[in-house]
């Protein structure tokens, strides 16, 4: 099982040009989020969703947008992207139970130049 | 608001026992999660603790104590493999987390 799968690995991009990073997992997990990790910071929340169809902020979502056509897939676009952008972006899933653990992608790292 | 606190940093030597400790405030509680992140890769769960007391797995375990708002992570036996940063995170009452900036364990032979 591949879990939960992230692309690219690592990009640097132009400031003002737009991006999608792609978050796809295979363990039918109805919530998905997500993250983005700064050095000396916690993970924090940019959007989220619940179940396929529905989407809401967290606490750092300007500049970002998402959607959740399906299950399976949790884009993130960066419609103009920003120096204060750059950072290390996980994906994570969850499907609640006892403990609704998250699990987590391995992470794209992105420059914004 | 809500807040996350733990160490920074810590050392310890291989083979002894570390205890690294976390603080939280949440708007509401709906557990305490304690995942293990190596440099360069995803951070892995651990444990999760949602009433008071101490779960044990293995070589780590995990506290709680809920009137305090407090939990830690004990690690036993450490190994060279278990350098890495620890980070704590609460479940608020929208079942979101909210994380720690970690704590980096660097263990000494």
């Amino acid at each position: 099982t591949a879990g939960i799968t992230q692309a690219p690995t690592s990009q640097i991009l132009a400031a003002g040009r737009s991006m999608t990073l792609r978050c796809t997992q295979d363990m039918r997990h109805n919530a998905m989020y997500w993250y983005r990790q700064d050095l000396g910071l916690g993970l924090r929340l940019i959007h989220y969703s619940n179940t396929a169809g529905t989407t809401g902020k967290g606490e750092v979502p300007d500049g970002y947008s998402v959607s959740r056509a399906n299950t399976d897939d949790f884009p993130l676009t960066l419609a103009s992207a920003v120096p204060s952008q750059t950072s290390v972006y996980f994906c994570a899933s969850s499907g609640g139970g006892t403990s609704n653990e998250q699990f987590f992608g391995p992470g794209t790292r992105l420059t914004v130049l | 608001g809500q807040n996350i606190d733990q160490p920074t940093e810590m050392t310890a030597t291989e083979g002894a026992i570390v205890q690294i400790n976390c603080t939280y405030q949440t708007s509401g509680f709906n557990g305490l999660f304690w995942y293990q992140q190596h440099a360069g890769e995803a951070p892995t769960f651990l444990s999760y603790n949602v009433l008071d007391g101490l779960e044990e797995k293995g070589r780590f375990s995990s506290f709680l104590s809920r009137s305090k708002g407090y939990s830690y992570l004990l690690l036993k036996e450490l190994q060279m493999k278990d350098s890495a940063s620890y980070l704590c995170a609460g479940m608020d009452s929208n079942y979101q987390l909210i994380w720690g900036a970690g704590t980096k364990l660097i263990i000494k032979p």
